[in-house]
């Protein structure tokens, strides 16, 4: 199991980003995959989660600016981020979820992307 | 939403003494509760689930207890690879909670 990151970087205040999830080992479509960030030098934060069956969910920080996606023929998974405040400044993991079934347990991880909102 | 409170904040310790690590919930989740080690530059990994179950691949060392709203993690003789900010999260109900943290840190 592989979970690789990429598409963060500096965005101003306002602006949208793309994050992507590259995933390899495993199936995207077949389990609950989720983005969990982190603020620096702070803790972890559910951001969002789409089930296999493809029902999505949003933490309310986000909900209305943030879309869960995922490309089954790409085996990726996306996060698009529009609207973006300064206090999403973050780390951004994709994270699988510890069974295949479900579970809302995070049992694997990406190294993360870096999102830096600022202007 | 479910809001974990930890403690403490830091425990400085040396290798080989027992880590007792806590977590408590504003209400009860029944034993939906997981532990997390997080090392500086690295993604957390996943220790504990269900309360007391470890993940696969965990070393015997970490174990964990509690239900309803008081949840401890111990690690019962420290390695040098133990020191690290440990997280409790549940998910028995939206949105998905996690704890501040609790670093274990070298004394």
């Amino acid at each position: 199991v592989q979970l690789v990151e990429s598409g963060g970087g500096l965005i101003q205040p306002g602006g949208s980003l793309r994050l992507s999830c590259a995933a390899s080992g495993f199936t995207v479509s077949n389990n609950y995959m989720s983005w969990v960030r982190q603020a620096p030098g702070k803790g972890l934060e559910w951001v969002s989660v789409i089930y296999s069956g493809g029902n999505t969910y949003y933490a309310d920080s986000v909900k209305g600016r943030f879309t869960i996606s995922r490309d089954n023929s790409k085996n990726t998974l996306y996060l698009q981020m529009n609207s973006l405040r300064a206090e999403d400044t973050a780390l951004y993991y994709c994270a699988r979820d510890s069974r295949t079934e479900g579970s809302n347990y995070y049992g694997y991880w990406g190294q993360g992307t870096l999102v830096t909102v600022s202007s | 939403e479910i809001v974990l409170t930890q403690s403490p904040a830091t425990l400085s310790l040396s290798p080989g003494e027992r880590a007792t690590l806590s977590c408590r919930a504003s209400q009860s989740v029944g034993s939906y509760l997981a532990w997390y080690q997080q090392k500086p530059g690295q993604a957390p990994r996943l220790l504990i689930y269900d309360a007391s179950n470890r993940a696969t691949g965990i070393p015997a060392r970490f174990s964990g207890s509690g239900s309803g709203t008081d949840f401890t993690l111990t690690i019962s003789s420290l390695e040098p690879e133990d020191f690290a900010v440990y997280y409790c999260q549940q998910r028995s109900n939206w949105p998905v909670t996690f704890g501040p943290g609790t670093k274990v840190d070298i004394k």
